[in-house]
């Protein structure tokens, strides 16, 4: 039962152009989300993160959005740049005592074309 | 200098052998973690310490044994290996209170294939 998930295997984008991930989850006591970013061979790096309470967070190219009624986040790259091809996780975590718990997708793989 | 490091980065061995893995992370967090990456490349959490104390054991055959003997080092030993433990392990660490728990620091992985 897969609480988190990217149904997206692979997307592929022009340099330049925007690219967006996206994320479902099926649990409502989630209440914090996370990015990872991975390339072969080595281990995930996090991204960006967002709050339940908060619709939108921004880190210069990176946002993301949350979508709680719809249980749905997203992950926008603006501009796209060939560096920023990877393999893109969403992560989810709950409140309260969960205390670092991390729920994965399965991840989508960007392509950014120079 | 590796905030999060893993040794071995692979490891190839045979059915029913014990193998260890050592993590070891320099960024000071009180907080480290395991996680098995499978076939389908589902990343998914094993076990986490705190302060060297167990904190999240997931359903992990008791085959699989973490070890912490100081904040900063959490290491894996897996008893009479079996073809389906073959995986990416990775470690993680992160603090361990309030929000910035959440931002976890992994490892490179631990590649192992049980023949």
């Amino acid at each position: 039962d897969q609480q988190v998930k990217q149904n997206s295997p692979s997307l592929s984008v022009q340099e330049g152009r925007i690219s967006i991930l996206n994320c479902d989850y099926t649990n409502s006591m989630f209440d914090y989300f996370l990015w990872y970013k991975k390339y072969p061979a080595e281990g995930p790096t996090f991204l960006i993160s967002i709050s339940s309470i908060k619709d939108k967070n921004e880190d210069g190219r990176f946002t993301v959005f949350l979508n709680k009624s719809a249980k749905h986040l997203s992950l926008h790259i603006v501009p796209s740049q060939p560096g920023d091809s990877a393999v893109y996780f969403c992560a989810a975590a709950e409140g309260g005592t969960s205390y670092g718990k991390l729920t994965f997708g399965q991840g989508t793989i960007l392509t950014v074309h120079p | 200098d590796t905030a999060v490091s893993q040794t071995p980065k692979y490891l190839v061995t045979q059915m029913g052998n014990d193998k260890s893995i050592k993590c070891e992370q320099n960024l000071g967090h009180d907080t480290m973690y395991w996680y098995k990456q499978d076939s389908k490349k589902f990343l998914k959490i094993m076990f986490s310490y705190n302060n060297k104390e167990l904190i999240i054991n997931e359903t992990v055959p008791n085959r699989f044994s973490p070890k912490s003997p100081d904040k900063a080092h959490l290491n894996l030993h897996i008893n009479s290996l079996e073809l389906g433990d073959s995986a990416v392990y990775f470690c993680a660490s992160s603090h361990g209170t309030g929000v910035l728990w959440k931002a976890q620091y992994f490892g490179p992985g631990t590649r192992l294939l049980v023949l």
